[in-house]
């Protein structure tokens, strides 16, 4: 079965300053892969997907992810973050089943903090 | 409306209520999620229903029980719950034929169990 891995359970970065979140993923085959962001007491949003093709992959709000085969990684970057960015994101894998409904495998999600 | 609709919002209810949460998705899909979200913990699939048959259920408790009556509406009914199953309950939609597997979520029905 599939897994996600998120290292980090909180991050603070200065406003301003550039972003890196980490994940990593465990799945024999090439995954789909995707960052979805949470605010406080909402759904999730969809900043970014991966499914083929070329490995850096731009998403909403600036946010751009690079898919490393050979680290089993889709880590999610930003230039410069803004006080709007604090909030919890979470990596997430699918699987390639043909048009099943599997649903999608979720870390634990990493908070975002951000400082003035 | 657009998009993933989940009410109620927020529910507080005893051990003893039965009540029931209820997402409808404006988006032409084929296939409806339910994930429970923890503190501290990953998102976990409950449920799924693809083209309103249910395809898989993660051992959930026989307590939480879903409903699709059609390919737009989703309930998950909730009887004699436990304080533990306080959470936050998400539901969710794809195109499964489409098979990017991309989810689109509602805004969650926040539940806490006294």
């Amino acid at each position: 079965a599939q897994s996600v891995t998120q290292p980090d359970i909180h991050i603070t970065v200065s406003e301003g300053a550039s972003l890196e979140l980490r994940c990593n993923y465990s799945y024999g085959a090439t995954p789909y892969l995707f960052w979805y962001v949470q605010s406080p007491g909402q759904g999730l949003q969809l900043l970014l997907k991966y499914f083929s093709g070329d490995t850096l992959v731009q998403g909403i709000k600036g946010f751009e992810a690079e898919f490393k085969r050979s680290q089993s990684s889709f880590n999610l970057r930003k230039p410069s973050v803004h006080w709007s960015d604090a909030a919890e994101y979470f990596c997430a894998v699918g699987v390639r089943s043909g048009g099943g409904a599997d649903g999608l495998t979720f870390g634990k999600g990493t908070h975002l903090i951000i400082q003035p | 409306e657009t998009g993933v609709t989940q009410t109620p919002r927020h529910l507080v209810m005893g051990m003893t209520n039965k009540k029931s949460l209820k997402c409808e998705q404006h988006l032409g899909h084929n296939a409806m999620y339910w994930y429970k979200q923890s503190a501290k913990k990953p998102l976990e699939l409950m449920f799924v229903y693809s083209l309103e048959e249910r395809v898989e259920n993660n051992s959930v408790p026989s307590r939480f029980s879903p409903e699709c009556p059609n390919s737009s509406h989703l309930f998950l009914h909730l009887h004699t719950l436990q304080p533990e199953d306080s959470a936050l309950y998400l539901c969710a939609s794809s195109q499964v034929d489409r098979d990017t597997g991309e989810l689109f979520f509602g805004e969650g029905s926040r539940l806490t169990v006294l």
